[in-house]
């Protein structure tokens, strides 16, 4: 079946250290997010990717970095300059043809800063 | 700023009854607006859809209504369900980058 895989699904760091985030699809889509959810402020997007090899910043990309090396992985690096890292991290694709509203969800990643 | 204001925050509604979630927009570039339906530990998934050259969309017990002067829309779940406890968000997309969620609804249905 065609989906976005997310691991870990829960993730405990100390402070100081970075975490790295992964998300694969098989579904083959082009473009590629990154969003972050705390509750009560809906969600908001890190990172985007449109096509391997380049992406963009969204509204919230300090203390983040991303690649794309390959067109079905988008990995996300929480690192230790984030100052608030707890949050539920989604990540989400849509086909080149796709439009940005119908995103495709994965199960999401629940990192916990100890 | 917030350019998608989501209310209410929670909402509560007996089975057979109607839900009723609203949104308003600032930005008028905005020309697309979904609504996602997440149930707890797992990802939103796209629910319904409107563009705002129509002023309802209706799929089965879910109904968008789209008010494009007032800058609102809104989502009607009709005989709502326990099943449809979920968190409810509206969002409004311009353009390949831009999507901007609401702050989310979180649906109960007694039983």
């Amino acid at each position: 079946d065609g989906g976005i895989t997310q691991s870990p699904k829960y993730l405990f760091r100390k402070e100081g250290q970075n975490v790295t985030l992964s998300c694969e699809q098989n579904l083959n889509h082009d473009a590629m997010y990154w969003y972050r959810q705390d509750p009560g402020q809906g969600l908001r997007l890190i990172y985007y990717s449109q096509i391997v090899n380049d992406f963009q910043k969204g509204d919230i990309a300090e203390g983040y970095s991303v690649s794309r090396e390959k067109k079905e992985s988008f990995p996300l690096t929480v690192t230790s300059a984030q100052k608030n890292p707890t949050a539920f991290y989604l990540c989400a694709s849509i086909p080149g043809t796709g439009i940005v509203g119908e995103l495709f969800f994965g199960e999401g990643s629940r990192l916990t800063v100890l | 700023q917030q350019q998608v204001k989501q209310s209410p925050q929670s909402l509560i509604v007996q089975k057979g009854g109607i839900s009723i979630i609203n949104c308003a927009y600032e930005n008028t570039a905005f020309d697309y607006f979904p609504w996602y339906q997440q149930f707890p530990g797992k990802g939103p998934a796209l629910l319904i859809a409107i563009r705002p050259d129509v002023s309802e969309k209706k799929e089965g017990r879910f109904t968008i209504s789209f008010n494009k002067s007032a800058k609102q829309f809104s989502l009607h779940i009709m005989d709502s369900q326990p099943g449809d406890s979920a968190t409810y968000f509206c969002a409004a997309a311009r353009s390949a980058r831009q999507l901007t969620f609401g702050s989310g609804t979180q649906l109960t249905v007694l039983p």
